[in-house]
């Protein structure tokens, strides 16, 4: 069975500040992607970014940058120079083996129980 | 926005009652999933429709069921309502391309239809 494990339940940063949301994932498949969406109050889940989980490289997308270490099951997303409306809940998720059933499990997810991101002026 | 609309945005019902919630899928998408999330919690994966059928059920009882119809659009229907249903449910869409080794599109969410059962 799959599981997201998001430790921080909330989060209170100061505008500007660097912010690092932790998310530890557990998967018995080989292949699987890995996901981070934004959900402001409004409901809706805003989708950030995703990585497959055979790149390891690291990359930075604007105010956003994202630290996957397969080794130790682990895919941390950074937010650099905090703004007030990052202020959201934050949720990990995890796909199950796209290769294994091709059409569609690549978009069944698997989400941790979110962070609360606060970022105050 | 995503393009993924859902209806209605909110809804009470009594305990024992039917709801049936609907969502559009974004344009091209051949696949929706659904999922559940109670108050404070993460969204659980209820199941996924594609190409009509259903595709990948998650850890839920046979009251929630759900349809898609030919122009991807879906349905979810819970008979029986409980308390515990009391949930914001998410409706997601994505394109799935049916070959392997073939990407897809990441999963668009809807506003989703926050349901109060008293």
């Amino acid at each position: 069975a799959q599981k997201v494990t998001q430790a921080q339940t909330e989060i209170s940063v100061v505008e500007k500040e660097d912010v690092t949301l932790d998310c530890v994932y557990e998967t018995r498949d080989t292949t699987y992607y890995l996901f981070w969406y934004k959900q402001p109050p409004s409901g809706e889940l805003v989708f950030l970014i995703r990585r497959n989980s055979f790149d390891e490289q690291n990359e930075i997308s604007g105010r956003y940058s994202w630290n996957f270490q397969k080794s130790t099951s682990s895919f941390n997303f950074t937010i650099t120079a905090s703004q007030v409306v990052d202020s959201a809940v934050y949720f990990c998720a995890l796909s199950e083996d796209p290769w294994r059933a091709p059409e569609t499990s690549g978009s069944r997810l698997t989400f941790g129980e979110g962070t609360q991101l606060t970022v105050n002026p | 926005e995503t393009g993924v609309t859902q209806s209605p945005t909110h809804l009470i019902k009594t305990r024992g009652q039917q709801v049936t919630l609907r969502c559009s899928s974004q344009s091209g998408h051949n696949t929706v999933s659904w999922y559940q999330q109670a108050l404070g919690q993460g969204p659980q994966f209820i199941f996924q429709y594609y190409r009509e059928e259903e595709n990948g059920r998650g850890n839920f009882p046979p009251r929630f069921s759900g349809l898609q119809f030919p122009n991807y659009s879906s349905e979810l229907n819970v008979n029986a309502l409980e308390l515990d249903d009391s949930a914001l449910y998410l409706c997601a869409s994505s394109l799935a391309s049916g070959i392997r080794f073939v990407g897809y599109t990441e999963a668009f969410f809807g506003q989703g239809t926050r349901l109060t059962v008293v």
